[in-house]
């Protein structure tokens, strides 16, 4: 079974500081990874979808990575600002119709 | 374009007691998947509907069913609800078929068993 794993679990920096988001899967055979955006309370929304053949995707100020052989993604976000704080979730899709999730990272930006 | 959407947002139930938590969307996807999100457990599949007619099992359907009305409609029924059911129930939908896969989510319905 494939087990999604984010760390860390919650993270605090200054605004303004750059920073990395971890995730790691134990299946490499994937047919895409997706990095989703939790605020409190509130359903997700999608940031960056990364297909297998891809290496990295990105979108203003956010970056994501992929290494497949690995296991690993990694989301970078730049610049951070405090209306960046929330969870951020990882899923990857094993197979046509699944999408396995970690438990996210909560992130906290200090104005 | 109203995306995903779910009704109810919450709902008290007691232990025992049915009911439908509805999902519907207007992108004209062609698969919908229901979750739920537990602490610390991240999100889980419960059921999926591959396609209109379709519907399959996820990682953890006991206690449910579903139903996939028409292409944009999709239902969740708790016949007999208990405690460990208390959760947020999340639908999503996606157009398979297409290079892109990306899922789209709804708003979630808060569910409390007592």
């Amino acid at each position: 079974k494939q087990e999604v794993t984010q760390i860390p679990a919650a993270l605090s920096v200054p605004e303004g500081e750059n920073l990395v988001l971890n995730c790691s899967f134990t299946d490499s055979a994937i047919y895409n990874l997706q990095w989703f955006r939790q605020d409190p309370g509130k359903g997700l929304t999608s940031l960056l979808l990364i297909q297998s053949s891809q290496r990295e995707q990105t979108s203003g100020r956010l970056n994501a990575s992929l290494d497949k052989s690995s296991g690993r993604s990694t989301l970078y976000i730049a610049a951070s600002q405090p209306g960046d704080s929330a969870t951020y979730l990882c899923a990857v899709r094993p197979r046509a119709n699944n999408l396995f999730f970690g438990t996210g990272t909560r992130l906290t930006v200090i104005p | 374009n109203a995306g995903v959407t779910q009704t109810p947002k919450f709902q008290v139930l007691k232990t025992g007691q049915s009911m439908t938590l509805q999902c519907a969307q207007d992108m004209n996807h062609n698969s919908m998947y229901w979750y739920r999100q537990d602490p610390g457990m991240g999100l889980r599949l419960i059921y999926y509907s591959a396609s209109e007619g379709t519907t399959d099992k996820g990682e953890v359907p006991n206690g449910y069913n579903v139903s996939r009305l028409n292409k944009r409609e999709f239902s969740l029924r708790l016949e007999s609800a208990a405690p460990s059911q208390t959760s947020v129930y999340f639908c999503a939908s996606r157009l398979v078929g297409t290079g892109w896969n990306e899922q789209f989510f709804g708003p979630g319905t808060r569910l409390t068993v007592l």
